[in-house]
């Protein structure tokens, strides 16, 4: 069936360094994606979103891009803070409310 | 604005029993929805509720039971709790925003069956 996956489960970034999340995504119909943070014993916080229609949206140090010729979704994160440390899922939805969601990265900051 | 709720935060139930665990949104969205997130697995949907009274499946939908009178309230019922019910459960309401639907989450619910 349809997925949306990642590439790694982890990933380890020095405390102001830039950090990139990757995920795949296999419904090459979806036309909405988000990223979502989850931080120990909470839920996921949406953090940005993008429709299929756009290439790039930035937000406050985040960035997302997508590039829909090989069905690729990357969150990039500016200066990375330990505030940072978390696991980020990316999820996508095709015409309707439902969202899928891939298996998450740990992103861990190193001080 | 208390947003999304659940309740209880933690629970440890025997096999067999009958737990439920509560949802309450004060954004009076349209859906709301049931995850359970298992490592490995990320977040995958039991059921959704796109208004009171309207319920349906979602990916893992079985052994669970949901209803809806009440637009702010999403109770989920695990009828008879298994081991493989050990999870934790996130309840999220939506509402559309623009062309497409934001989901915001509550806190979780973290269950233990013995």
């Amino acid at each position: 069936g349809e997925s949306v996956g990642l590439h790694l489960p982890t990933l380890s970034v020095q405390e102001g360094d830039n950090s990139i999340i990757n995920c795949a995504y296999s419904n090459s119909a979806s036309d909405y994606f988000i990223w979502y943070k989850q931080e120990s014993g909470k839920g996921p916080q949406f953090i940005i979103d993008i429709r299929s229609n756009m290439d790039k949206r930035q937000g406050q140090r985040v960035t997302v891009l997508l590039n829909k010729t090989v069905k690729h979704l990357s969150l990039q994160i500016a200066a990375t803070q330990p505030g940072d440390s978390a696991v980020y899922f990316c999820a996508d939805s095709f015409g309707n409310e439902k969202l899928t969601f891939g298996t998450g990265t740990r992103l861990t900051i190193i001080p | 604005d208390a947003g999304i709720t659940q309740s209880p935060r933690y629970k440890i139930t025997e096999t067999g029993r009958q737990v439920t665990l509560m949802c309450h949104q004060t954004w009076s969205h349209s859906y709301m929805f049931w995850y359970r997130q298992d490592l490995g697995h990320g977040l995958r949907l039991i059921y959704y509720s796109a208004a009171a009274d309207i319920t349906d499946k979602g990916e893992v939908p079985d052994g669970y039971v949901v209803s809806r009178s009440k637009t702010e309230n999403f109770p989920l019922t695990l009828e008879s709790a298994t081991r493989s019910q050990t999870s934790v459960y996130f309840c999220a309401s939506s509402e559309l925003a623009g062309e497409f639907y934001e989901q915001y989450f509550g806190p979780g619910t973290r269950l233990t069956v013995t």
